[in-house]
């Protein structure tokens, strides 16, 4: 059965370092997702991509995260400087495209800690 | 703006009772409606979906969850609870076309199910 894999699935880093997450998305799935889930709350969505292209970004901190998409399959958010507040669960799902009905797979997410 | 409230942060019922988690949703124009689990450390994997078909949606592991658009709510079931299903659970709206949240999911804050044998 296919798959959204993310890697890694752990990541320990000190503030004010550089860290970046990678995606892939099931295959021939046009929307990718990255979602932040803080410890006891639900995920949070953090940019939306349409093929290559964003289509959703509001709720990213554009001051230190970046996300791309170049060739509109894999995918890699970045964050850059890391601080505390970071901490979190990130997770990255694919649907087929954006349609209100259409399922999104979610990947086993990546656990990030800032020291 | 579309929302979703989960009522009860922690749910607590012995193996083979009755499972009930509260889910009340906000949104402006027809929802699409999910249930998500999420056990410790992993992703959500998608338990059922209302998508205006049925009122009464059918998921995975005897799961059901019935969409009352005059209570907006969409309440998650099971009859009999097994020790398996103890993670925790997410309720999540996607705004359907014609609202300005068209295809963006909002969660609920999650429920905790804890199931004693």
């Amino acid at each position: 059965e296919a798959e959204v894999a993310q890697s890694p699935r752990y990541k320990i880093t000190e503030k004010s370092q550089a860290v970046a997450f990678w995606c892939d998305p099931i295959s021939g799935h046009a929307t990718l997702y990255w979602y932040r889930q803080i410890l006891g709350q639900g995920p949070e969505l953090l940019v939306q991509f349409q093929d290559e292209s964003v289509v959703d970004d509001s709720q990213l901190p554009k001051d230190r995260f970046s996300a791309e998409r170049l060739k509109g399959v894999d995918s890699t958010l970045k964050i850059q400087p890391a601080e505390l507040g970071d901490s979190a669960m990130y997770l990255c799902a694919s649907s087929l495209g954006a349609r209100g009905g259409n399922e999104q797979f979610f990947g086993p997410g990546t656990r990030l800690t800032v020291l | 703006a579309q929302s979703v409230t989960q009522l009860g942060s922690h749910v607590s019922v012995s193996e083979g009772a009755l499972v009930l988690l509260r889910c009340n949703y906000s949104s402006s124009v027809p929802p699409y409606l999910f249930w998500y689990v999420q056990y410790p450390n992993q992703g959500l994997q998608l338990l059922l979906k209302y998508t205006s078909a049925a009122t009464l949606v059918k998921g995975i592991n005897d799961f059901e969850a019935e969409f009352k658009k005059s209570e907006t709510s969409f309440h998650l079931t099971k009859p009999s609870a097994h020790m398996s299903d103890a993670a925790e659970y997410f309720c999540a709206v996607r705004g359907g076309a014609g609202g300005t949240s068209y295809g963006k999911l909002t969660f609920g804050q999650g429920t905790i199910l804890t199931v004693h044998p």
